[in-house]
């Protein structure tokens, strides 16, 4: 059984650029989460994938953006990068829609904006 | 609105001896709790979760959690701690009417176990 992988491991942009970051959802998961983990903090939800379709969105601005693919692959876009932005993004999967399974992440993009 | 409380930074422990991590709650429905623990540099690793039924609930690597209702309180516990349990220890909550993937996390809390 496949985990969640995330990539790229690390990742240095400059403010006011974009930035996609990719992750494979685990083997038999078709629901995608995205997180934002600050220094020190723990993860914000930024948005929710299912059926390439997103269903729950935190307190997030729209220069966060996101896909889902037919294969539950995902990515998460991030405009006009702001020095803010700058933490570990977590990709989590789980299966179905039931209020039961936990969250699979991967080990996370390391992104700093300078 | 929904929250979660880790009241501790940093709880001490030496190798051998119990040791407890806090976590108090706020959700306007009933309560979907999770524990995950977090290495250097890695994503989350889910350790137990409370749904329903006993107050308390058995996970990985032999911790345990006791769910509280009328305190709203989720603390995490293991009967002798190992040198390896150190790591930073995320409580977690969603309601009953919340999407799967929309977690609320505590800031965490840094476990430190000495031989």
């Amino acid at each position: 059984e496949t985990g969640v992988t995330q990539s790229p491991t690390h990742l240095i942009k400059t403010r006011g650029q974009q930035v996609t970051l990719r992750c494979s959802s685990q083997s038999g998961h078709n629901t995608v989460s995205w997180y934002q983990q600050a220094l020190g903090q723990g993860p914000q939800f930024i948005f929710q994938y299912y059926r390439e379709e997103e269903n729950g969105r935190g307190n997030f601005p729209p220069r966060f953006s996101g896909l889902q693919f037919p294969n539950y692959s995902s990515e998460l876009n991030v405009n006009a990068l702001e020095l803010d932005d700058s933490a570990l993004y977590l990709c989590a999967s789980s299966p179905g829609q039931g209020q039961n399974s936990p969250l699979h992440f991967g080990n996370g993009t390391r992104l700093t904006v300078t | 609105a929904q929250s979660v409380a880790q009241p501790e930074d940093q709880v001490n422990v030496a190798e051998g001896n119990p040791l407890t991590v806090k976590c108090t709650y706020s959700v306007s429905g009933n309560p979907y709790l999770f524990w995950y623990v977090q290495y250097p540099n890695r994503g989350l690793q889910f350790l137990l979760k409370y749904i329903t039924g006993d107050n308390l609930v058995k996970g990985s690597y032999g911790f345990e959690a006791e769910f509280n209702k009328s305190q709203t309180s989720f603390h995490l516990k293991k009967p002798s701690a190992l040198v390896s349990d150190s790591a930073l220890y995320f409580c977690a909550v969603r309601d009953d009417g919340g999407s799967q993937g929309n977690l609320i996390f505590g800031k965490g809390t840094k476990l430190s176990v000495k031989p």
